[in-house]
C-alpha cells in the first residue's frame, strides 16, 4: 500500500489567495520529500525539496513545511495565480535507490 | 538544456497486442526511470537504471513488461501481451545525481 497520502482530492481557491496542501506520509525512515506539480498532458514539474533534517524551506512563492512528529507535509503557495492550477503530488525518498514514492494527488483549481 | 524525450506520445492497441514506449534521457544523466500513472493516481515506479544497470525493478510485472537500457542512454519498455488494465501514461524520468528527476510528457496507452 501507499505511505503517502493527500488530505483532500481537490482545492479551489481565488486568485491572489494563499494555497496550502497537505500531505501525510507513514514511513519514518523517510528522509527526502520533494513536491511536484502536474498540468493536463504534462509530466510531473519539480517544484522545491525538503530534506528530513530541515523543517522549513522557501522557494519562489513555495514554502515546503515538514512536521515529523505528525509525519506531515505541506505546501504552501503565495499569492496564487491562474497558471498554478494543476494537480500537486508529494513524493518520498526512503531507500538509497532515489526512486520516489507519489502520492495520489491534490487537484488545484484557482477561480478569478 | 532539452528535456526527456518520449514518443510516441499516444498509443492505442488492443488487448493481447505488444506495444513499445522509447525514452531519450537528459544528456548525461545517469538514472533513468519509469513509470506507470494510471488516472487519477500519482505515478508509480516501474524500474531504475543507473547507466544500463537495473537498480530496481521489484514493481515491474515481469511477465509482460520488459525494458531495457542499451549503452546507458536511451531506454525502451515494452508490454507484450497488453491487459486492459496497462491503459495509463507511461512517464520516462531522469536524473544527474541525488533525488531531483526530471520528466517527460509521457506516453499514453489505451488498451481496448
Amino acid at each position: 500500500g501507499e505511505s503517502v497520502g493527500l488530505h483532500l482530492p481537490t482545492l479551489s481557491v481565488q486568485e491572489g489567495d494563499n494555497s496550502i496542501i497537505n500531505c501525510a506520509y507513514s514511513n519514518s525512515a523517510s528522509d527526502y520529500f520533494i513536491w511536484y506539480k502536474q498540468e493536463s498532458g504534462k509530466g510531473p514539474q519539480f517544484i522545491i525539496d525538503i530534506r528530513s533534517n530541515m523543517d522549513k524551506r522557501q522557494g519562489q512563492r513555495v514554502t515546503v513545511l515538514l512536521n515529523k512528529t505528525v509525519k506531515h507535509l505541506s505546501l504552501q503557495i503565495a499569492a496564487t495565480q491562474p497558471g498554478d492550477s494543476a494537480v500537486y503530488f508529494c513524493a518520498e525518498n526512503w531507500d538509497s535507490g532515489y526512486a520516489l514514492n507519489f502520492g495520489k494527488g491534490t487537484s488545484l483549481l484557482v477561480t478569478p | 538544456e532539452a528535456g526527456v524525450a518520449q514518443s510516441p506520445r499516444y498509443k492505442i492497441i488492443e488487448k493481447r497486442q505488444s506495444v513499445a514506449f522509447w525514452c531519450n534521457p537528459i544528456s548525461g544523466h545517469a538514472t533513468l526511470y519509469w513509470y506507470q500513472q494510471i488516472l487519477g493516481q500519482g505515478p508509480k515506479l516501474l524500474i531504475q537504471f543507473q547507466n544500463n544497470g537495473v537498480v530496481d525493478d521489484s514493481q515491474l510485472p515481469k511477465d509482460r513488461f520488459s525494458a531495457e537500457r542499451l549503452k546507458g542512454v536511451d531506454s525502451t519498455l515494452k508490454i507484450q501481451p497488453a491487459k486492459l488494465e496497462d491503459s495509463a501514461v507511461y512517464l520516462c524520468a531522469s536524473s544527474l545525481a541525488g533525488w531531483e528527476a526530471f520528466f517527460g510528457q509521457g506516453t499514453r496507452l489505451t488498451v481496448v
